[in-house]
């Protein structure tokens, strides 16, 4: 079966330092990749997408950015965190292009910027 | 541009009373909707789906929703309510290669 992997669990980071969370899933392949960032247990703001290996669409500008360098890894990154990063980072999944293929969320990355 | 709304922040439920969340799409052409709960510190989950076919659609949990074509609504309900039942409830519609995603109706069941 597949499952779908986020860590770190929690992070707290100072304002200025770099990010780097990682998301991998497993028992599939070619799956499309979601970042979600979530603010305050309430609505879900796509950050980027992928639909392949070195495909990144980003649907928000800001300072974070998204990288897949292998099939079923996507990675969040930031030079330099700003305190507005806080918040609950999802990773999600979904098998191929339908549009039926529901989304499979990890279990997210709780931000903390101090 | 594709879109939903759930107009409702916070649905209040006795235990094993009928529940319904809300949901209404805007959309060009075939909507597929779907729901997702949320536990706290927890991801999304899928519920269900509604592509095609039935306009009842039932899910995991004992929910299940219901498609309104002339009403552009996809309403959550479930016939008997459980405590376990509180969470975020999450509509959505697809949208090439992507979910949009609605506000979340937080539901609280009471004992």
């Amino acid at each position: 079966s597949q499952t779908i992997h986020q860590w770190p669990a929690t992070l707290v980071q100072p304002v200025g330092s770099p990010l780097s969370l990682e998301c991998t899933v497993e028992g599939t392949s070619n799956p499309n990749l979601y970042w979600y960032r979530q603010a305050a247990g309430r609505g879900l703001q796509l950050l980027f997408y992928s639909v392949g290996i070195g495909q990144i669409s980003s649907e928000v500008p800001q300072n974070l950015s998204a990288s897949r360098p292998q099939d079923r890894q996507f990675i969040l990154s930031s030079k330099k965190l700003l305190l507005s990063d806080s918040g609950f980072y999802l990773c999600a999944w979904s098998g191929g292009q339908g549009a039926d293929q529901p989304q499979h969320f990890g279990d997210g990355t709780r931000l903390s910027i101090l | 541009a594709q879109s939903v709304a759930q107009p409702e922040d916070q649905v209040n439920v006795a235990e094993g009373n009928p529940l319904t969340v809300k949901c209404t799409y805007s959309v060009s052409g075939n909507p597929y909707l779907f729901w997702y709960v949320q536990y706290p510190n927890r991801g999304l989950q899928f519920l269900l789906k509604y592509i095609t076919g039935d306009n009842l659609v039932k899910g995991s949990y004992g929910f299940e929703a219901e498609f309104n074509k002339s009403q552009t609504s996809f309403h959550l309900k479930k016939p008997s309510a459980l405590v376990s039942d509180s969470a975020l409830y999450f509509c959505a519609v697809f949208n090439t290669d992507k979910l949009i995603f609605g506000t979340g109706t937080r539901l609280q069941v009471f004992p």
